[in-house]
């Protein structure tokens, strides 16, 4: 049973273009969100996070969408660019186990030049 | 600047064959953490510690042993190793202050024969 879900195992997108990923969550406990990058061969590494006391978290290119009621984050990439190819791990934690931070399975992102 | 390492990089065993995998991270991190990563799966947790002695276990840790040996060291432990335990495995290390992002090594490769 996910708690973490990535429905898109991939998505293409042209160079310049915005690029959206999208996430989904099933326990109400998480209260913190986080996006991780993963090229290949490579461990992740941490993107953006989110509080749930937020809605909107912006960091240069990336941006991140929270909507609790519907239990979905977004990431939000603009302009996309070829370096942005890449798994992105949507994850969560919730406040009641502090340290398990559950992955979601991740989607792989193609951005053409 | 090493962050976190791991050893060994890729490791072939056979079906009963015993093996450890050592993890070291020298960012003077409280937390701990032994994930593996399948297709289509994203990054489940194996097992973590919250702190030096300390380890719980995570989302799947049928199979594997771990050992907190000091606050830098966090090794895993396939007894016996199966099949289903090939895998890419990833250490990840990460402190309360940073709000749990976490820091990642470069992985190991494994594949039981």
């Amino acid at each position: 049973d996910q708690q973490v879900k990535q429905n898109s195992p991939s998505l293409s997108v042209q160079e310049g273009r915005i690029s959206i990923l999208n996430c989904d969550y099933t326990n109400s406990m998480f209260d913190y969100f986080l996006w991780y990058k993963k090229y290949p061969a490579e461990g992740p590494t941490f993107l953006i996070s989110i509080s749930s006391i937020k809605d909107k978290n912006e960091d240069g290119r990336f941006t991140v969408f929270l909507n609790k009621s519907a239990k979905h984050l977004s990431l939000h990439i603009v302009p996309s660019q070829p370096g942005d190819s890449a798994v992105y791990f949507c994850a969560a934690r919730a406040k009641t186990s502090y340290d398990k931070v559950i992955f979601g399975p991740g989607t792989s992102l193609s951005v053409i030049p | 600047n090493a962050g976190v390492t791991q050893t060994p990089k890729f490791q072939v065993l056979k079906t009963g064959q015993s093996m450890t995998l050592q993890c070291a991270q020298d960012m003077n991190h409280n937390s701990m953490y032994w994930y593996r990563q399948d297709p289509g799966m994203g990054l489940r947790l194996i097992y973590y510690s919250a702190s030096e002695g300390t380890t719980d276990k995570g989302e799947v840790p049928n199979g594997y042993n771990v050992s907190r040996l000091n606050k830098r060291e966090f090794s895993l432990r396939l007894e016996s190793a199966a099949p289903s335990q090939t895998s890419v495995y990833f250490c990840a290390s990460s402190d309360r202050a940073s709000y749990n992002e976490q820091f990642f090594g470069p992985g190991t490769r494994l594949t039981v024969l």
